[in-house]
């Protein structure tokens, strides 16, 4: 079995100052940890994906992520918030299993960016 | 362009008459899948596909189905519609088996209204 929980369903943060996305999750097996962005009537886009290699995962637009198994999270950050990155975010986790192919999302956190 | 589309992208029902939205992506994906987005839940899957004539349920399949005849193709069909299936519905593509890390790419999105 597997889940997700972002700690903060809505955070606010002024332009220019550091941004905190926080996830843990459980999982029976090796997860493979990713964040995802969904804009305003957008799709979503991937910004990072950990996959048991380094625990500091950098991805896209200034955002990283580091894996901390002994505290099971995956906290997002980015050290200067732009107003582009108004959004909602969400943490995803799927387990390495010998079959099949279920993820599990968070429920998401919106992010409000004020200049 | 790489994309994944739907059709249609709003649609609005009434209870019992069944409806398809369809999927398609032009990315030469074996996995596709579905997703249902409530608010305050986050994105939970459907059902996905590891390949052709290959299907299996996700986390919530009730009331639904799915279809893989074509490798490019996935639609999602509502028998009988009821309106606690009205929600935004995202439909996905992935090169691989997501346990792998493999990024998945979204669609725009069906917002389906059931009266």
């Amino acid at each position: 079995a597997q889940s997700v929980t972002q700690l903060d369903s809505h955070v606010s943060v002024s332009e220019g100052t550091p941004v905190l996305l926080r996830c843990n999750y459980s999982s029976s097996y090796s997860p493979s940890l990713f964040w995802y962005v969904q804009h305003p009537n957008k799709g979503l886009q991937l910004l990072l994906k950990y996959t048991s290699a380094a625990t500091l995962v950098k991805g896209i637009n200034g955002f990283e992520a580091e894996f901390k198994k002994s505290e099971t999270s995956f906290h997002l950050t980015k050290p200067s918030a732009h107003m582009s990155d108004a959004a909602e975010y969400f943490c995803v986790v799927i387990s390495i299993k010998a079959a099949g192919n279920k993820l599990t999302f968070g429920g998401g956190t919106r992010v409000l960016v004020k200049p | 362009e790489a994309q994944v589309t739907q059709n249609p992208r709003y649609l609005i029902t009434v209870t019992g008459k069944k409806l398809t939205v369809t999927c398609s992506q032009n990315m030469n994906h074996e996995y596709m899948s579905w997703y249902r987005q409530d608010p305050g839940l986050g994105l939970r899957q459907i059902y996905y596909s590891m390949n052709v004539e290959v299907t299996d349920k996700g986390d919530v399949p009730e009331g639904y189905k799915v279809s893989r005849k074509e490798k490019r193709n996935f639609p999602l069909i509502l028998e009988s519609p009821s309106p606690n299936q009205t929600s935004l519905y995202f439909c996905a593509s992935s090169t691989g088996r997501l346990a792998g890390g493999h990024e998945q790419y979204f669609g725009p999105g069906t917002r389906l209204t059931v009266t």
